[in-house]
């Protein structure tokens, strides 16, 4: 079935540092994927989204490429700061299931002044 | 800016117990969803909901689970008879379609003794 893996945490990185969390997906054909961001003691919102291969999602200083033929989903940031500190989850849209989300284990990031 | 609200923010039951968990989806969203998240680990599909029934169900939403939209606002989570292993936060979301771009609530965590 479609899975998501994404790198263990936490990930400890001191502020204006750049960070990449890995995301690595297995799917039939081209699912969307997401990167969904969940603060301290908050629920979870969509940070930013890709549709089709080759596509970067954007926001807030966030960028990930769809590659397709490397099965990733790779999400980056040139200079964190210390209000990025938050669990970062990979997902992808199952069209398999009935449009599940196929949610990867989550990645904690904490960013220290 | 609209948002999806989940009441209340915590529950504490005995075991056994029956709990309703109540969410206020985005008004003009026609798609809803209940995931839930036990403490560390991944977030977990839980069910699906459209045009009044249920969409697609996952293998932990069993017969102790039920849904139901009881008016044109509210969307309820039931759990028949809690178990130890049900503590977990719950999550609902809506959307305005099969995107994967959920909006997503706060959570209530649930606390079973």
């Amino acid at each position: 079935g479609n899975s998501v893996t994404q790198m263990e945490g936490p990930v400890t990185l001191s502020e204006e540092a750049f960070l990449t969390i890995n995301c690595t997906y297995t799917a039939t054909g081209y699912p969307s994927l997401f990167w969904y961001v969940q603060y301290p003691g908050e629920g979870l919102q969509l940070l930013l989204k890709a549709t089709k291969a080759d596509d970067k999602g954007s926001n807030k200083g966030f960028e990930a490429t769809y590659r397709k033929e490397t099965t990733s989903f790779h999400l980056e940031k040139g200079s964190v700061q210390v209000s990025d500190s938050a669990v970062y989850f990979c997902a992808l849209l199952d069209m398999d299931s009935n449009y599940q989300l196929i949610w990867g284990a989550g990645t904690k990031l904490i960013i220290k002044p | 800016e609209p948002e999806v609200t989940q009441t209340p923010s915590h529950q504490v039951t005995q075991m056994g117990q029956e709990v309703i968990l109540r969410c206020v989806p985005i008004s003009n969203h026609l798609y809803f969803y209940w995931y839930r998240q036990i403490l560390g680990q991944k977030v977990e599909f839980l069910v699906s909901f459209y045009n009044n029934e249920i969409s697609e169900k996952s293998e932990i939403f069993d017969d102790q689970f039920s849904v139901e939209r009881p008016d044109g606002s509210n969307f309820t989570l039931k759990i028949r008879s809690t178990k130890l292993e049900d503590s977990a936060m719950y999550f609902c979301a809506s959307s305005e379609e099969w995107s994967g771009t959920l909006d997503f609530g706060d959570g209530t965590r649930l606390s079973i003794l």
